[in-house]
């Protein structure tokens, strides 16, 4: 059974330029959140969907924008690329609905390592 | 959202036990604690979830005390494989809350 997948594992990118990562859930998860982790901080919640809708989201600016398809995998797209966006971006997956680590621990995948230039 | 505080470091040798504890002195009813552990370019990885007293798994145990304001990670005779950083998090059962992770204990563990 394959855990949470994240695609591609490394990327990079010049300022300006638009990228978008993606993520595939633990086989039975229906939510999916999206996390930013700066070298030497702890991940940074960017916002959550299920039922292909956006639910939460955190202190990020619009140029973060997601989607959820209907075999609940995720995209996170960000426009107009800023150096400060060079991180890891970990995409986590929960198996109930709308409900991020209650009473059933978050899965992450291994993340997307985005270095912007 | 509760805040949480821990040591940002720690250091042990292989074999001991290590302890790491993490205040939460603004902890809500509803919350539960949960432990993470995240090693180098991976994703964190759940470890133990807890709401009061004693709760143990085969990885570590967690100790809260009846105050809830605080709790401790146990992790029994560490390997140098347990070198990571180990987060503490406050997270409400109550509505749709996303987990808030802060900067986490560094764990190294020496031979």
């Amino acid at each position: 059974d394959a855990g949470v997948t994240q695609s591609p594992t490394h990327l990079i990118k010049t300022r300006g330029q638009q990228v978008t990562l993606r993520c595939s859930p633990k086989s039975g998860h229906d939510t999916v959140s999206w996390y930013q982790q700066a070298l030497g901080q702890g991940p940074q919640f960017i916002f959550q969907y299920y039922e292909e809708e956006e639910r939460q989201r955190g202190n990020f600016p619009d140029r973060f924008s997601g989607h959820q398809f209907p075999n609940y995998s995720s995209e996170l797209n960000v426009n107009a690329l800023l150096l400060g966006d060079s991180a890891l971006y970990l995409c986590a997956s929960s198996p109930v609905r709308g409900r991020v680590g209650i009473n059933s621990p978050l899965h992450f995948g291994n993340g997307t390592r985005l270095t912007v230039t | 959202l509760a805040k949480t505080t821990q040591p940002i470091s720690m250091d042990s040798y292989e074999g001991q036990e290590v302890n790491i504890t993490c205040s939460h002195n603004n902890i809500a009813t509803n919350d539960y604690i949960t432990w993470y552990q995240q090693f180098p370019s991976q994703g964190p990885r759940f470890i133990i979830q807890g709401y009061k007293t004693k709760v143990t798994n085969e990885v570590a145990s967690l100790f809260i005390p009846a105050d809830r304001k605080s709790s401790t990670l146990s992790l029994p005779r560490v390997s140098l494989s347990d070198t990571a950083v180990y987060y503490c998090l406050v997270a409400s059962n109550s509505g749709n809350t996303p987990l808030v992770f802060g900067k986490g204990t560094r764990l190294s563990v020496i031979a």
